[in-house]
């Protein structure tokens, strides 16, 4: 069974440009995260959807968007790039919102360099 | 606020030594806590997880300890081996939230031969 993937592996962008980052959760899952693993910041959760819906943010600005598609892939989308965006994005799924379940599964990420 | 410390923030041992890493939170109303792996510019790997009511997760020469009413975990490894050389994350999903995970800074374990 494939797990979460996520596309492209590397990015580089020019600062004021836009970044689509794409994810595929794992079959069945209805939930993906998204966070960013910033160099000396650790890891910090950006965005959660479940089942189409933007259900919860983490401290990000509004150019940090995305959404969910009805087969449950996910793109995240960073407007205006800048310098300090450079970072390592997860994307995480999950098999729902039971609690009891809600087990992350995490993807190799996609490595964003702003120029 | 939840917050979520590791330390040391790096550790270097011979091979063959036992471990032990180190997590503290500082809400003790979570749901699970969980340990994970993260390999140089690569994702995270989930190694264990403890739900609030248990107090010990162990999977082969990993175990991993919950005290929920100090605050802490702890991973412990036995006998490693220079394959254990990498980032071990701590994360707590706080019991009001469904969706998010707090996760420490690491600690950066490097397994000398």
């Amino acid at each position: 069974e494939a797990g979460v993937t996520q596309s492209p592996t590397h990015l580089i962008k020019t600062r004021g440009q836009q970044a689509t980052l794409r994810c595929s959760p794992i079959s069945g899952h209805t939930s993906v995260y998204w966070y960013q693993q910033a160099l000396g910041l650790g890891l910090q959760f950006l965005l959660w959807y479940d089942e189409g819906e933007e259900r919860n943010r983490g401290n990000f600005p509004p150019r940090f968007s995305g959404r969910q598609f009805p087969n449950y892939s996910s793109e995240l989308n960073v407007n205006a790039l800048e310098l300090e965006d450079s970072a390592l994005y997860l994307c995480a799924s999950s098999a729902g919102q039971t609690l009891a379940k809600n087990i992350q599964y995490f993807g190799a990420g996609t490595r964003l360099s702003v120029l | 606020k939840q917050e979520v410390t590791q330390i040391p923030a790096a550790l270097s041992v011979p091979e063959g030594e036992n471990l032990v890493l180190n997590c503290s939170f500082t809400d003790s109303a979570i749901y699970n806590l969980q340990w994970f792996r993260q390999d140089p510019g690569k994702g995270l790997t989930s190694l264990l997880l403890i739900q609030s009511s248990q107090r010990e997760q162990t999977s082969g020469r990993l175990n991993a300890s919950l005290d929920k009413s100090s605050g802490r975990s702890t991973l412990y490894i036995a006998a490693s081996q220079p394959g254990d050389s990498a980032t071990y994350l701590c994360a707590v999903r706080p019991s009001s939230s469904a969706s998010k995970i707090i996760f420490g800074s690491g600690t950066r374990l490097s397994i000398r031969p």
